[in-house]
């Protein structure tokens, strides 16, 4: 749907770790967002990016950074995985459908041990 | 920074219409309601979105009242598969049009 996926779909990784999580669109949108979800919340907004090179930071930004070379491609990177960041990861683009709503990828679920 | 409020689960019999309110009483005269939901884990799903009128689309039926302050979503005849966390949402009119996520409520629709 909307040409959005996410890599990988799962992963486990250990404390300390630096981990890489991968948001590609096909439809050249300018917008991507970043959101981690946990047990019993809503989504909360981690980063967001508004073009090229351009991003900013979200509600939970702490441990975390972003990069978007090319428009893509909008990656998450957590520095030094810590257990607190065990969450599922969703990606989304701002679609004209909708009148701009968000288009959801299928999620990045991470483990850190 | 969510400005919505939503109760956290509502029950459904199967066949019958689901009414699901969302109070968004600080919302500004610029702002749209979205409505979204999430099945499982899956990413949430676009449903329909307002700004002052009633909307309805092949899915659900949007009513917003007259002051802005509160909207319904409706779902006229639930099935199983309708089961799933409903989100409102009002969507912050700057340049970047950023959600922000309440806690949702949970739809649990009932043979």
């Amino acid at each position: 749907d909307a040409g959005i996926t996410q890599s990988p779909r799962h992963k486990v990784t250990e404390t300390g770790t630096p981990v890489t999580l991968r948001c590609h669109q096909t439809e050249n949108h300018r917008y991507m967002y970043w959101y981690r979800q946990d047990p019993g919340h809503g989504l909360r907004l981690i980063h967001y990016s508004y073009g090229v090179k351009d991003t900013d930071k979200g509600e939970v930004s702490d441990g975390y950074s972003v990069s978007r070379s090319k428009t893509e491609d909008f990656l998450l990177t957590l520095e030094s995985a810590t257990s607190s960041q065990t969450s599922v990861y969703f990606c989304a683009i701002r679609t004209p459908r909708a009148n701009y709503g968000y288009t959801f990828g299928s999620g990045t679920r991470l483990t850190v041990v | 920074d969510a400005k919505t409020t939503q109760p956290p689960s509502m029950d459904c019999a199967e066949g019958r219409a689901a009414n699901l309110p969302c109070n968004h009483s600080t919302i500004s005269g610029n702002e749209y309601v979205y409505w979204y939901r999430q099945i499982h884990s899956q990413g949430p799903q676009y449903i329909i979105h307002g700004l002052k009128n009633n909307e309805t689309n092949e899915m659900a039926s949007l009513i917003i009242t007259e002051d802005r302050k509160s909207s319904t979503l409706i779902l006229p005849h639930a099935t199983l598969r309708d089961t799933a966390v409903y989100y409102c949402i009002v969507r912050v009119e700057d340049n970047f049009n950023k959600f922000y996520f309440g806690s949702g409520t949970k739809l649990n629709v009932k043979p």
